[in-house]
C-alpha cells in the first residue's frame, strides 16, 4: 500500500499569512494526487486534483504542485473560512490512501 | 443539483450487520464508479471500498474485505454497502463519493454507524 505522510499534522497561523502543507508518499504516484479541505461535522470538499488542477468553484488563492513523491498544497492570504483540516489522497492505485491530516487553526 | 445522500447508520451491537444507502440525484449515476469512505471519531479519513460504473468490479480495503460488500443499483441510482460481522473499530462517519480519474469530486453528508453493546 502506498503511505502518504503530510506535515505539519497541526499549523498555527493568522490571517492573510502564507500556508503550506506537504504531503509525501512512499513510492511515486505520477501526479495522481488531490487535496481536501474538512470543516468539522461536514464532508470533505475537493480543492485541488491531479496535483494541481483547481477544482471548479475553489478559490484561486488555493495551489498545488509536485509530482512523484512531493507534493504540496499552497494557501496564500489565508481567509477566516479556511481554518480547516486539510487531507492529501492518492489515486494511483488501490487502495486508495490519505494523509493523516493537517488541521490549520487560528494563531 | 448534483447531491448524494447517504442513510441506514445506527447503533448496532458488535457481530451484528448494517446496509448503508447512498442516493444519487443530479448526474448519469450509471456513468460513474462510486466509492465509500469513513472516518472515526477524532480520526482521518479511510478509504474503504469502490464500484465500478456498471459494478463489474469491486474491490475494498483489508480492513473490511470479506465483511463488508458494496453493491449498486443503476435503475435505483443507489449504492449499497452491506457491513456484515461489525466491530468496534467499524464507528465511523461513513460518506459515499462520486469518483473520477484522479479525484472523488462529490459527496455526500455522511451517516453515522456505531457499534457498541
Amino acid at each position: 500500500d502506498i503511505q502518504l505522510t503530510q506535515s505539519p499534522s497541526f499549523l498555527s497561523a493568522s490571517v492573510g499569512d502564507r500556508v503550506t502543507v506537504t504531503c509525501r508518499a512512499s513510492q511515486g504516484i505520477s501526479n495522481y494526487l488531490a487535496w481536501y479541505q474538512q470543516k468539522p461535522g461536514k464532508a470533505p470538499n475537493l480543492l485541488i486534483y491531479a496535483a494541481s488542477t483547481l477544482q471548479s468553484g475553489v478559490p484561486s488563492r488555493f495551489s498545488g504542485s509536485g509530482s512523484g513523491t512531493e507534493f504540496t498544497l499552497t494557501i496564500t492570504s489565508l481567509q477566516p473560512e479556511d481554518f480547516a483540516a486539510y487531507y492529501c489522497q492518492q489515486l494511483n492505485s488501490f487502495p486508495l490512501t490519505f494523509g493523516g491530516g493537517t488541521k490549520v487553526e487560528i494563531k | 443539483q448534483v447531491q448524494l445522500v447517504e442513510s441506514g447508520g445506527g447503533v448496532v451491537q458488535p457481530g451484528r450487520s448494517l446496509r448503508l444507502s447512498c442516493a444519487a440525484s443530479g448526474f448519469t449515476f450509471s456513468s460513474y464508479a462510486m466509492h465509500w469512505v469513513r472516518q472515526a471519531p477524532g480520526k482521518g479519513l479511510e478509504w474503504v471500498a469502490v464500484i465500478w460504473y456498471d459494478g463489474s468490479n469491486k474491490l475494498y480495503a483489508d480492513s473490511v474485505k470479506g465483511r463488508f460488500t458494496i453493491s449498486r443499483d443503476n435503475s435505483k441510482n443507489t449504492v449499497y454497502l452491506q457491513m456484515n460481522s461489525l466491530r468496534a473499530e467499524d464507528t465511523a462517519v461513513y460518506y459515499c463519493a462520486r469518483g473520477l480519474q484522479y479525484r472523488l469530486d462529490v459527496w455526500g453528508q455522511g451517516t453515522t454507524v456505531t457499534v457498541s453493546s
